[in-house]
């Protein structure tokens, strides 16, 4: 069990680009979640995935926010046009499921849009 | 629109102190109550988890009660020690299936030698 793995630690972008973040949950973890989480606040909910399906998105997650789990392993978020407000950690967290499931969370990505 | 709120927002306290960080939540129908600690620049590690049909939960040093009906949850940390300095997070979860959770701001706790 290596733990959640996400890639990159940090990330500095200019307004208007395109950002990947990758996530890499605890091999056998069939569920995977990602949090945004912004200086001062507690995290919050983005988007889950159950394997390759991604079955709850938040209306935090605008159109400029895309996620994918192919194959139901790592999963990528990418942000398109970032703006300064996309400023924040970006968490990802895995678990294998069930009720009352405990969460795994990867140590993120920071993201400092310029 | 459930929000939860965590007092007080920072605490410090010399090392062997007891101490109790306190959570409240506005909606009452939660499926359960999750404490986190989150260590500077790290995620978050989970520490207890409270099913909405139970009272409380212990973990060595740490102890976590729930009062759903009042909207209400404690961790209680006993002879605390300078690496329990970290900022911990309450949550809860409204969803029966998932963990869509709603987290508070957090406490942030400094332990003293």
């Amino acid at each position: 069990d290596t733990g959640v793995s996400q890639d990159p630690r940090h990330k500095i972008t200019k307004r208007g680009q395109n950002v990947t973040f990758r996530c890499d949950p605890i091999s056998e973890h069939n569920r995977l979640y990602w949090y945004r989480q912004t200086l001062g606040q507690g995290p919050e909910f983005l988007t889950y995935f159950q394997n390759e399906a991604q079955l709850e998105k938040s209306r935090l997650l605008s159109d400029r926010f895309s996620a994918e789990r192919p194959k139901g392993s790592f999963s990528t978020l990418e942000i398109q046009r970032t703006e300064q407000g996309d400023s924040a950690m970006y968490l990802c967290a895995s678990s294998s499921g069930g009720s009352n499931e405990k969460l795994f969370f990867g140590s993120g990505t920071q993201l400092s849009v310029l | 629109k459930q929000e939860v709120t965590q007092i007080p927002a920072a605490l410090s306290v010399p090392e062997g102190e007891n101490l109790v960080l306190n959570c409240s939540f506005t909606d009452s129908a939660i499926y359960n109550l999750q404490w986190f600690r989150q260590d500077p620049g790290k995620g978050l590690t989970s520490l207890l988890l409270i099913q909405s049909s139970q009272r409380e939960q212990t973990s060595g040093r740490l102890n976590a009660s729930l009062d759903k009906s009042s909207g209400r949850s404690t961790l209680y940390i006993a002879a605390s020690q300078p690496g329990d300095s970290a900022t911990y997070l309450c949550a809860v979860e409204t969803n029966s299936g998932y963990s869509t959770l709603t987290f508070g701001k957090g406490t942030m706790l400094l332990v003293s030698p």
